[in-house]
């Protein structure tokens, strides 16, 4: 059964400090597809990234960047410059590899408290 | 673009009513599917549709029925609501199989609460 976890429930930071969000994943899958969501106060879901298991390439967009490291089942969320509007709740979540039938299994996220 | 458009965005039943949340999207996706939230357990897929006349149980498929007659449409039943099915609903859809898909998103709605007396 696949599993996410992230292990840290809120976090909160002071205005322009970096931040890392962990997540930890299980799979028995040798192909899978790993994706981070935002939620805002306003509720709504935010696509943020998602990451094929044979794409191990850090990713970098704007002040976000993400580290993939199979060798740990990870898959953490780096800001950097931290800003209030990344006061949010995110959600790491996994899939099974079958395109177009994506069953998104999701951690119980991480609150980010952003402080100005 | 409307996106995943879900109706209604809030919504108050008794224990024993009935009610269908209704999500509809224009993007002309194959899948779709349906999770709810709840505090401090993340989001739990209910119901999935690979297409339309097919549909499957998610992880928590117990008290919910889906059907899928058009490829627009992925409506959300509940026969007898309890209060345990007090939580927040998402819609979402994608591209299906063969389709080249640049970010792979799964698109979502902006979600029904539901509460449950």
């Amino acid at each position: 059964a696949q599993k996410v976890t992230q292990a840290q429930t809120e976090i909160s930071v002071v205005e322009k400090e970096d931040v890392t969000l962990d997540c930890v994943y299980e799979t028995r899958d040798t192909t899978y597809y790993l994706f981070w969501y935002k939620q805002p106060p306003s509720g709504e879901l935010v696509f943020l990234i998602r990451r094929n298991s044979f794409d191990e390439q850090n990713e970098i967009s704007g002040r976000y960047s993400w580290n993939f490291q199979k060798s740990t089942s990870s898959f953490n969320f780096t800001i950097t410059a931290s800003q209030v509007v990344d006061s949010a709740v995110y959600f790491c979540a996994l899939s099974e590899a079958n395109f177009g039938n994506e069953k998104l299994t999701f951690g119980t996220g991480t609150r980010l408290t952003i402080i100005p | 673009n409307a996106g995943v458009t879900q109706t209604p965005k809030f919504q108050v039943l008794k224990t024993g009513q009935s009610m269908t949340l209704q999500c509809a999207q224009d993007m002309n996706h194959e899948y779709m599917s349906w999770y709810r939230q709840d505090p401090g357990m993340g989001l739990r897929l209910i119901h999935y549709s690979v297409g339309a006349g097919i549909t499957d149980q998610g992880e928590v498929p117990n008290g919910y029925n889906v059907s899928r007659s058009t490829t627009e449409d992925f409506p959300l039943r509940l026969l007898s609501a309890a209060p345990s099915q007090t939580s927040v609903y998402f819609c979402a859809s994608t591209h299906g199989a063969g389709v080249t898909v640049v970010s792979g998103e799964l698109f979502f709605g902006e979600g029904s609460r539901l509460t449950v007396l």
